[in-house]
């Protein structure tokens, strides 16, 4: 079956625009990750949404990183007036989520390589 | 303190050795373990759960020490093959979700 798609797979941006990251995750998949993740780094948590709850924003760096999942499927990442130091690869999962436990591990996306020159 | 913290090495072993990481937690409520690995400038994949009373999977040991906080992975007799990232991964259980945290992870390189 189809595994988490992410578009685009590279983004070359100037400073100052904003970009649109885009996730389709597994279907069935409750719950859907976005991480971040630098050259030699580890994976940088930004936000998770589980179903009709609230999304866990917790992980956002600033004001400039919003989220959305729509119909509980698709997801958008959305950086507003972007910097040098929004450059890594932005990796989105989904998983199932059962009764508030992780029930099954996390699918990772190819992810979305932003360059912001 | 990082919630979730790794050595991030490089590990650098031969073919046949083995080879021990540990990672340690900062929530004592965390619920759920995990290691995954990443090949280069690939996505992570899931290598195996972390049990309580510790689990094998061929060569790979997983154990779970909640009293010090730490899990940690063991690979018996490294092949070429084991050479990548290994990032342990801990849903902190509060609130009962699904969240996974990553540490930054450990590089391995097995030489022949």
């Amino acid at each position: 079956g189809a595994g988490v798609s992410q578009s685009p797979s590279n983004k070359v941006t100037e400073k100052g625009k904003d970009v649109e990251l885009r996730c389709d995750p597994i279907s069935g998949h409750t719950a859907l990750y976005w991480y971040r993740q630098s050259l030699g780094q580890g994976l940088e948590f930004l936000i998770y949404f589980q179903g009709n709850s609230a999304p866990d924003k917790s992980g956002l760096p600033s004001d400039r990183f919003s989220a959305e999942r729509t119909g509980g499927s698709v997801s958008t990442l959305t950086i507003q007036r972007t910097q040098q130091e929004d450059s890594a690869v932005y990796l989105c999962a989904s998983s199932l989520v059962k009764g508030g436990a992780l029930n099954s591990p996390l699918h990772f996306g190819n992810g979305t390589r932003l360059t912001v020159t | 303190r990082k919630e979730v913290e790794q050595d991030p090495g490089p590990f650098n072993v031969p073919e046949g050795a083995t080879v021990a990481f540990n990672c340690t937690y900062s929530n004592s409520a965390s619920q759920s373990f995990f290691w995954y690995r990443q090949d280069c400038r690939k996505e992570p994949k899931l290598l195996m759960s972390v049990y309580s009373s510790g689990n094998e999977d061929g060569r790979f040991t997983a154990q779970l020490n909640r009293a010090s906080q730490y899990i940690s992975l063991l690979i018996r007799d490294s092949k070429l093959s084991d050479s990548a990232t290994y990032l342990c991964a801990v849903n902190p259980g509060s609130g009962n979700t699904g969240k996974l945290i990553f540490g930054q992870g450990t590089t391995l390189q097995v030489k022949p």
